[in-house]
């Protein structure tokens, strides 16, 4: 399978703990993003990388959150003294060139914070 | 600004009868809209989109929506359901003005035999 892969998928971790996850695109893809979906809302946008720049990062990335892209291959986000706030779906795409072009996504990694 | 509103939280249809799911959005440029489809345990996967060519947008698996700039709609049918068409659907815009794609809610398909 040539699509996105995210790892892992489910993820439980104890309030103040840190978390990273791992999003491996489509090898051609020059642009990666990361979204969080909770319940009942649709995917907000977090970040996204161009190669191996990071080029946009949303106001609900807060200074917790950091995402890397080394080499413009896979990326990881990370959560640093996770909060119960944080659990929700982290979903993660990839794509050729800009926003107008499809985004093809990966299944997620569910992040549980107790 | 750029938004999008989906108008129904859910939509119950049977197999073999028309769908359709309201989407109306806001933009302060030229938008391209799309619509992607979730199934569970799936990843978001894009239906459709508009880029200001064709109004009439046809899709994969029988849908197609309609750009209506004057009613500022997206909205997405399909002519006769499938089960396999039980899904949440969200419709998406991005406008030139802006870097990133705002999502609607969603739409939960619900599709009886």
């Amino acid at each position: 399978d040539t699509g996105v892969s995210q790892d892992p998928r489910h993820k439980i971790t104890k309030r103040g703990q840190n978390v990273t996850f791992r999003c491996d695109p489509i090898s051609e893809h020059n642009r990666l993003y990361w979204y969080r979906q909770t319940l009942g809302q649709g995917p907000e946008f977090l970040t996204y990388f161009q190669n191996e720049a990071q080029l946009e990062k949303s106001r609900l990335l807060s200074d917790r959150f950091s995402a890397e892209r080394p080499k413009g291959s896979f990326s990881t986000l990370e959560i640093q003294r996770t909060e119960q706030g944080d659990s929700a779906m982290y979903l993660c795409a990839s794509s050729l060139g800009g926003w107008y072009n499809e985004q093809f996504f990966g299944p997620g990694t569910r992040l549980t914070v107790l | 600004a750029q938004s999008v509103t989906q108008l129904d939280s859910h939509v119950s249809v049977s197999e073999g009868t028309p769908v359709l799911l309201r989407c109306n959005y806001s933009s302060s440029y030229s938008p391209s809209l799309f619509w992607y489809v979730q199934h569970p345990n799936k990843g978001l996967q894009l239906l459709l989109k508009y880029t200001s060519a064709a109004t009439l947008v046809k899709g994969i698996n029988g849908f197609e929506a309609e750009f209506k700039k004057s009613e500022t709609s997206f909205h997405l049918t399909k002519p006769s359901a499938h089960m396999s068409d039980a899904a949440e659907y969200f419709c998406v815009v991005w406008d030139s003005g802006y870097s990133t794609l705002t999502f609607g809610k969603g739409t939960m398909l619900l599709v009886s035999p």
